[in-house]
């Protein structure tokens, strides 16, 4: 079945800053990949995706890449500030179910 | 626009006890997903239906069963509940079946099992 990575656990940054999560997939199957981002005691809110005939989206400061020979995608959320603060979670899904990567706790400080 | 509706938000059950958790998708929605989250972990899939009939299964424990009535809302019912079982149970809902993206989230059951 499909097995998700996820870089780094955690990213503190400075407001303003750039901020970089890297997922890497097992499936070569899987063709979606979307990205949400969680706030404490709420369900994850899906932010962006992408599927695998795009190699990049961009919504304002989110944008992410994806490299389907390598098989992985990233997550670029550029100007951070501090409401970015939560945790990110990149997928993939192809024919199965979306499975998780681990999470990546960003913390954006002022 | 309407989210996923989920219920209770909060849950306190004993040991042995059973639970059940309700969801409710976005309207038109015939695709729903259950997933479980302990305290910093990600979220695992148990298991989904679309069309009344279960398209998938992941770690579902056999004392937990579900299913997708007439009008799409799931039910997660659980018996026999262990320690192990306080967590937040999340019920996604989506349209076409598997493979077609776009998951949208409730906001979770938390479930304290003491």
């Amino acid at each position: 079945g499909e097995n998700v990575e996820q870089h780094p656990s955690t990213l503190s940054v400075q407001e303003g800053d750039s901020a970089v999560i890297k997922c890497t997939y097992s499936d070569s199957a899987s063709n979606y990949f979307p990205w949400y981002k969680q706030e404490l005691g709420k369900g994850p809110q899906l932010i962006i995706d992408i599927r695998s005939n795009v190699g990049e989206k961009k919504d304002q400061r989110i944008a992410v890449t994806l490299n389907k020979t390598a098989k992985h995608f990233s997550l670029h959320i550029t100007e951070t500030q501090p409401e970015d603060s939560a945790v990110y979670f990149c997928a993939a899904q192809g024919f199965q179910k979306l499975v998780f990567g681990t999470g990546t706790r960003l913390l954006v400080s002022p | 626009a309407a989210g996923v509706i989920q219920s209770p938000r909060h849950l306190i059950k004993e040991k042995r006890e059973t639970a059940t958790l309700k969801c409710y998708p976005i309207p038109r929605h015939d695709t729903v997903y259950w997933y479980q989250q302990g305290p910093g972990q990600d979220p695992q899939f148990l298991i989904s239906f679309y069309e009344k009939m279960q398209s998938d299964k992941g770690s579902i424990p056999d004392r937990f069963s579900a299913q997708q009535f007439s009008d799409y809302h799931s039910e997660l019912n659980m018996s026999s509940l262990e320690l192990g079982d306080s967590a937040l149970y999340f019920c996604a809902s989506s349209f076409g079946g598997r493979a077609t993206g776009e998951l949208f989230f409730g906001e979770g059951s938390r479930l304290t099992v003491l």
